[in-house]
């Protein structure tokens, strides 16, 4: 069975820009979520998708949004770009949700310059 | 506020050792424990979860160990090998998972040969 995937693996933005990042769960999961590492914070939840709707929303500004398509494939966009922004992003697949074991993609290297 | 609390930060240990990790939780509502293993470029992988009504598991040579009244948990790696090395996160979930998982910081382990 194929596992997350994400794409683009890389991507460099200018501040002020948006970015668009896709993410394709596990085969039969029903559940995405996202995920931001950096060296100073670590690994912080932004939001989770269930059948195309957003069940859960970590504490991230407006700035960070998502959506699910039917296919449960997900997007997460991130408008007017920060330096702060620069980051791995990491989706995760479940087939129950958050309280179940979630598997996760190798990431989107987000450079912010 | 830091939920879960990950030591120590980094770890040397020789071929065939025991490494131990210790993660501590404040959030008496967390029922899901899971620890992820990172390697560079790659995207966590889980490794191992408990949930509170056992004390101890075991999966190949990963064990958790969970004491609840202490709110602490633990990984051991049995017989370590050089291909171990990578950061482990331990994580905690609540069972409605409203708020995603919550990492520790993380632990960078490394194993001599």
């Amino acid at each position: 069975k194929a596992g997350v995937t994400q794409t683009p693996r890389y991507l460099i933005k200018t501040r002020g820009q948006q970015v668009t990042l896709s993410c394709s769960p596990i085969s039969g999961h029903r559940s995405v979520s996202w995920y931001q590492q950096t060296p100073g914070q670590g690994l912080q939840f932004l939001f989770e998708y269930f059948s195309e709707t957003q069940r859960n929303k970590g504490n991230f500004p407006g700035r960070f949004s998502g959506r699910q398509f039917s296919n449960s494939r997900s997007e997460m966009n991130v408008s007017t770009l920060e330096l702060g922004d620069s980051a791995l992003y990491l989706c995760a697949s479940s087939w129950y949700g958050l309280a179940g074991e979630q598997y996760f993609g190798p990431g989107t290297r987000l450079t912010v310059t | 506020q830091q939920q879960v609390k990950q030591s120590p930060q980094s770890l040397i240990v020789q071929k065939g050792g025991i490494p131990i990790i210790n993660c501590a939780y404040e959030n008496t509502a967390f029922d899901y424990f899971p620890w992820y293993q990172q390697f560079p470029g790659k995207g966590p992988a889980l490794l191992i979860a408990i949930r509170p009504d056992v004390s101890e598991k075991k999966e190949g040579r990963f064990t958790i160990s969970f004491n609840k009244s202490a709110k602490q948990f633990s990984l051991h790696i049995m017989d370590s090998q050089p291909g171990d090395s990578a950061t482990y996160f331990c994580a905690a979930n609540s069972g409605g998972g409203a708020d995603g998982l919550t990492f520790g910081k993380g632990t960078h382990l490394i194993i001599q040969p």
